[in-house]
């Protein structure tokens, strides 16, 4: 069954340090995959998606994220985290877009 | 930049009274969806909606869920009789093109309590 998982509930990073929030995917499921960011009492909002191509996909606010397909994961980054890039941080596979249970990332000062 | 917005965005109602929800997507996109997120857990999908009908549904969607647009502005779900497992954030959403190449753009949403 298509299914797309995150292994961290929570992720804590110092402001300025490097980020990473996990993914990974169904290697049967539909192969466009999508990162959206949610903020509190707001809908989702869209960050990146990897269709094809570049490995590494660059999207909104500074995020990228790293396709491996050997791996079936979909990483997302960011070089150097902000105290407002603290959210709930969602990747997604495409078709019914398959949403993962989501990863509340926390930056501190 | 255009939204996605929703009302209203809390609804309290009684077990077995029904609602509905509104929305009204981005004007030129083309497809619509209802997605929601119960208190804790991961976002599901509900429906997708094109060309005025159903173009996909997932399980949990059944008999008790309806969708319309009314009027080619205002995308709704209705429930009709709810229970107490309905209360949940619910979040409509709209693209451009399918969900496979566009992104979907979602509202505030809608939180509705079941007592």
């Amino acid at each position: 069954a298509q299914s797309v998982a995150q292994p961290e509930d929570q992720v804590k990073v110092a402001e300025g340090n490097p980020l990473t929030v996990k993914c990974t995917y169904s290697v049967s499921g539909n192969p466009y995959l999508f990162w959206y960011v949610q903020y509190p009492n707001r809908g989702l909002q869209f960050l990146l998606k990897y269709i094809t191509g570049d490995n590494l996909v660059k999207g909104s606010y500074g995020f990228e994220a790293e396709f491996n397909k050997s791996q079936t994961s979909f990483h997302l980054k960011k070089p150097s985290a902000l105290v407002s890039d603290s959210a709930l941080y969602f990747c997604a596979q495409g078709g019914k877009l398959i949403f993962g249970q989501g990863t509340e990332l926390s930056v501190k000062p | 930049e255009p939204e996605v917005t929703q009302t209203p965005s809390h609804q309290v109602t009684q077990m077995g009274q029904e609602v509905i929800l509104r929305c009204v997507p981005i004007s030129n996109h083309l497809y619509f969806y209802w997605y929601r997120q119960i208190l804790g857990q991961k976002v599901e999908f509900l429906v997708s909606f094109y060309n005025n009908e159903i173009s996909e549904k997932s399980e949990i969607f059944d008999d008790q869920f309806s969708v319309e647009r009314p009027d080619g502005s205002n995308f709704t779900l209705k429930i009709r009789s709810t229970k107490l497992e309905d209360s949940a954030m619910y979040f409509c959403a709209s693209s451009e093109g399918d969900r496979d190449n566009s992104p979907l753009h979602f509202g505030n949403g809608t939180r509705l309590t079941v007592t």
